[in-house]
């Protein structure tokens, strides 16, 4: 069963900072990797999705790196603005089992101090 | 274009009441997804529709839940005799269907369910 791991829970940085978010996964036969956000009271919007066979995506000021060997991602966000504050989410597709449904973290609470 | 839209927002029932929570995919998208998240914790996954059929319902908890997709469009989650441990807020997501590997899924709002 895929276990999705993501470190640290909560972080709280002054705005303008480079920050890295991290996730690990156990089962590294995978479709694909997203990383989401969400804001409070709202569902969750889909920010970067890297494929089995990708190492990298980059949308603006994020940029998500995916390793499977290691089963590790990283979420990377440059110049960090109050407006990035939300919950980040990693989740994976599963490529084994048959089960098409997102596998997803516990997520890392981020705070962006003005 | 309109996103995933959830009815209701927020619903507050009795312990062993049934409720019915309805999901609006976005238009022409094929594939439907009912996750569940408690505080604190991601989503967990719940059902999959491939258009009109349950191609996936392994994380449904129990047989009190059950969700339908008649038309292949609006789909509603049925859960019966509700217990407390039910209070969450249900998220329901859609995606184009047409591979897994580069289908993003759409998140909706959610429905916060309270059981008292």
């Amino acid at each position: 069963k895929q276990e999705v791991t993501q470190i640290p829970a909560a972080l709280s940085v002054p705005e303008g900072e480079n920050l890295v978010l991290n996730c690990s996964f156990t089962d590294s036969a995978i479709y694909n990797l997203q990383w989401f956000r969400q804001d409070p009271g709202k569902g969750l919007t889909s920010l970067l999705l890297i494929q089995s066979s990708q190492r990298e995506q980059t949308s603006g000021r994020l940029n998500a790196s995916l390793d499977k060997s290691s089963g590790r991602s990283t979420l990377y966000i440059a110049a960090s603005q109050p407006g990035d504050s939300a919950t980040y989410l990693c989740a994976l597709a599963g490529a084994r089992g048959g089960a098409d449904g997102l596998t997803f973290g516990k997520g890392t609470h981020l705070i962006i101090q003005p | 274009g309109a996103g995933v839209s959830q009815t209701p927002s927020n619903k507050v029932t009795e312990k062993g009441k049934y409720v019915e929570l309805r999901c609006d995919p976005i238009s022409g998208h094929t594939a439907l997804y009912w996750y569940r998240q408690s505080l604190g914790q991601g989503p967990e996954f719940l059902i999959y529709f491939q258009g009109t059929g349950a191609a996936d319902d392994s994380g449904l908890p129990n047989d009190r839940f059950f969700a339908v997709r008649p038309e292949g469009s609006v789909s509603t989650l049925k859960i019966q005799r509700t217990e407390r441990g039910d209070s969450a807020v249900y998220l329901c997501a859609s995606s184009p269907g047409l591979a897994i590997s580069t289908d993003t899924q759409y998140f909706g709002p959610g429905t916060r369910l309270t059981v008292l």
